[in-house]
């Protein structure tokens, strides 16, 4: 059974430091990996999908890349700045059509 | 712009009587699903359609149903909800289950 894990589950940081956000998932057998953003309160936003073929893939400050063999995947979002702040949901997709969400890592970017 | 809907935003029930939540789009996706997500938790999946097949995931109680009439609309029924279901109801689509998008979500309490 396909497990995903998000640590820290919370980070704050001052404004124009790098985040670093970790996914971890126990079956490598996975077709893409796509991270989300979320407000409090909303929906989730498409933020990157990567496929199990590609190593990163990038959109303006954020950078995801995927390691499939060790379980991986990690968000880089450049300069940080205090509308990031929000919880970001990794999610494995493997075979059907279904996807298998890590526990989310809320973070806060503080002026 | 082509989007994910889901009404209403808010829906107040009372505890047992049944309720209805909406989800269209206007992506033309084939498949659709229902998620609910209780707060600080991750989006477990209730169930999805592909094209016109209904799946159903194993843990989902019979509580749940769910309609879809054609391509651009799915309901989520839940027959007797009680104080356990209040959680925010997520709808998303994809395009024969690649990436994911989400709508706006649906909060639901139950009183």
């Amino acid at each position: 059974k396909q497990e995903v894990t998000q640590i820290p589950a919370a980070l704050s940081v001052p404004e124009g430091e790098n985040l670093v956000l970790n996914c971890s998932f126990t079956d490598s057998a996975i077709y893409n990996l796509q991270w989300f953003r979320q407000d409090p309160g909303k929906g989730l936003t498409s933020l990157l999908l990567i496929q199990s073929s590609q190593r990163e893939q990038t959109s303006g400050r954020l950078n995801a890349s995927l390691d499939k063999s060790s379980g991986r995947s990690t968000l880089y979002i450049a300069a940080s700045q205090p509308g990031d702040s929000a919880t970001y949901l990794c999610a494995v997709k493997a075979a059907g059509n279904k996807l298998t969400f890590g526990g989310g890592t809320r973070v806060l970017v503080k002026p | 712009d082509a989007m994910v809907i889901q009404n209403p935003r808010y829906q107040v029930t009372q505890f047992g009587k049944p309720v209805t939540l909406s989800c269209s789009q206007t992506l033309n996706h084939n498949v659709m699903y229902w998620y609910q997500q209780k707060s600080s938790q991750a989006p477990k999946l209730l169930f999805h359609y592909y094209d016109k097949d209904f799946n159903n995931e194993a843990d989902t109680p019979d509580n749940f149903q769910s309609r879809r009439p054609n391509t651009s609309f799915c309901f989520l029924d839940i027959r007797s909800p009680g104080l356990g279901d209040a959680a925010m109801y997520l709808c998303a689509t994809s395009l024969d289950g690649y990436e994911q998008y989400f709508g706006p979500g649906t909060r639901l309490t139950v009183t």
